[in-house]
């Protein structure tokens, strides 16, 4: 089970880009990267992604460099309400083993 | 579509109660979850479900129970309530796929007094 690594925290103002970085470097071949966003008393929401290269939706782009040991994920222009946490996951679901684990995410905090 | 439907949604045990917590999900998913988020911490797996009568731990099982008789419904079971139960449980679900996108419930708060 390929375990990730975050920042435990950051800070960004409006307008402004936001890129939080995820540390993989035992992903496996068939495993996906993907992001979740939470807000304060909600569930966790999906965000984005993606396997290589880069990925890109109306919420966020996901930077993936060739070896796949790590992932970025860059939210544009963040505003005050993107102040969440983020969180970074690496696994393959087909895999009957696959535990969809959090970590402690990234607590990212937008000022005006 | 409702997705992912947690009941209730607040509740506050007594010390050695039981109840439990009903999770049903409309969108035929495979994949089910429990978690329990306690304040300022992360998400932590109670137990998981790959389909209708199968259910394996998680990282934190233990005080609690789980089945799956179908494929929509995970109910969390706890026995002997204790205050450590005290949390924000999440249910999610997801398709069967390689990194298949979770939905997740609203949550349910628990307070044991």
């Amino acid at each position: 089970l390929a375990k990730t690594t975050q920042p435990i925290s950051m800070d960004s103002y409006e307008g402004q880009e936001v890129n939080i970085t995820c540390s993989h470097n035992n992903i496996a071949t068939n495993d996906y990267i993907t992001w979740y966003q939470q807000f304060p008393s909600q569930g966790p929401r999906f965000i984005i992604q993606g396997y290589k290269t880069k990925v890109t939706n109306e919420v966020a782009s996901l930077f993936i460099p060739a070896d796949r040991k790590s992932s970025t994920l860059s939210l544009p222009r963040v505003s005050l309400s993107d102040t969440a946490v983020y969180y970074c996951l690496v696994g393959d679901r087909r895999d009957s083993s696959y535990k969809l684990i959090f970590g402690s995410g990234t607590r990212l905090l937008v000022r005006p | 579509n409702a997705g992912v439907t947690q009941t209730p949604k607040f509740r506050i045990l007594k010390i050695g109660q039981s109840m439990t917590l009903q999770c049903t999900q409309d969108m035929n998913h495979n994949y089910m979850y429990w978690y329990r988020q306690d304040p300022g911490m992360g998400l932590k797996l109670i137990y998981y479900s790959v389909g209708a009568g199968i259910t394996d731990k998680g990282e934190v099982p233990n005080g609690y129970n789980v089945s799956r008789s179908t494929t929509e419904d995970f109910p969390l079971r706890l026995e002997l309530a204790a205050p450590s139960q005290t949390s924000v449980y999440f249910c999610a679900s997801s398709y069967r796929d390689r990194g298949g996108e979770a939905f997740f419930g609203q949550g349910t708060r628990l307070t044991v007094v």
